[in-house]
């Protein structure tokens, strides 16, 4: 069975753009979640959904925000980028209230 | 609000030395406990689990028992190789959501 999807792998953008990245769960997990790595805050959690539905959201700003299509991809957004949100966003699937399991990651650098 | 705390890295080791990593967590509620491992460049790979008190989680010759008495999960492994340097995160559930609460990582580093 493949595993989590993120694309692109590697992305950069300047100060003020948008930027969106995708993640394809593995087959049958209907909850996506995302999360931030970065080396001064760790992995801190983005949100998640199941089912299209937003269960759960952490303390970002508005200009983070995501969804869930019918076939449990998702995709989050970010808009106006600012050099600090420079990271590796991870995203992670499961059957829902389950294990999760992990995707390669999006490097995105702001410059 | 809930938590995880590792020990700070990085751990640096010999070839077939012994290895523990330190992991406690807040106890709120009955969580599971996680540990999951980063290799450069790459997401994480989940190691063991763990879903209730004194369950063992294994894989690859690493092991950790879930402590509800001392709310700890801390991660062991025999005779560490080279290929397991990489930083490993421990992580609890959360109540009715998957959120994990990730703790700050320990860096591993082997040397033959």
């Amino acid at each position: 069975k493949a595993g989590v999807t993120q694309t692109p792998r590697y992305l950069i953008k300047t100060r003020g753009q948008q930027v969106t990245l995708s993640c394809s769960p593995i087959s049958g997990h209907r909850s996506v979640s995302w999360y931030q790595q970065t080396p001064g805050q760790g992995l801190q959690f983005l949100f998640e959904y199941f089912s299209e539905t937003q269960r759960n959201k952490g303390n970002f700003p508005g200009r983070f925000s995501g969804r869930q299509f019918s076939n449990s991809r998702s995709e989050m957004n970010v808009s106006t980028l600012e050099l600090g949100d420079s990271a590796l966003y991870l995203c992670a699937s499961s059957l829902g209230l389950d294990t999760q399991y992990f995707g390669p990651g999006t490097r995105l650098t702001v410059l | 609000g809930d938590s995880v705390t590792q020990m700070e890295g990085p751990v640096t080791l010999s070839e077939e030395a012994f290895l523990t990593i330190n992991c406690t967590y807040t106890a709120t509620g009955y969580p599971s406990l996680f540990w999951y491992v980063q290799y450069p460049g790459e997401g994480l790979q989940l190691l063991l689990k763990a879903t209730k008190a004194d369950d063992k989680g294994s894989n690859k010759g690493f092991e950790a028992t879930y402590r509800k008495e001392t709310t700890s999960f801390h991660l062991e492994k025999g005779s560490v190789q080279v290929s397991d340097s990489a930083v490993y995160f421990c992580a609890r559930s959360s109540y009715n959501t998957d959120k994990l609460i990730f703790g700050t990582g320990t860096r591993l580093q082997v040397f033959p």
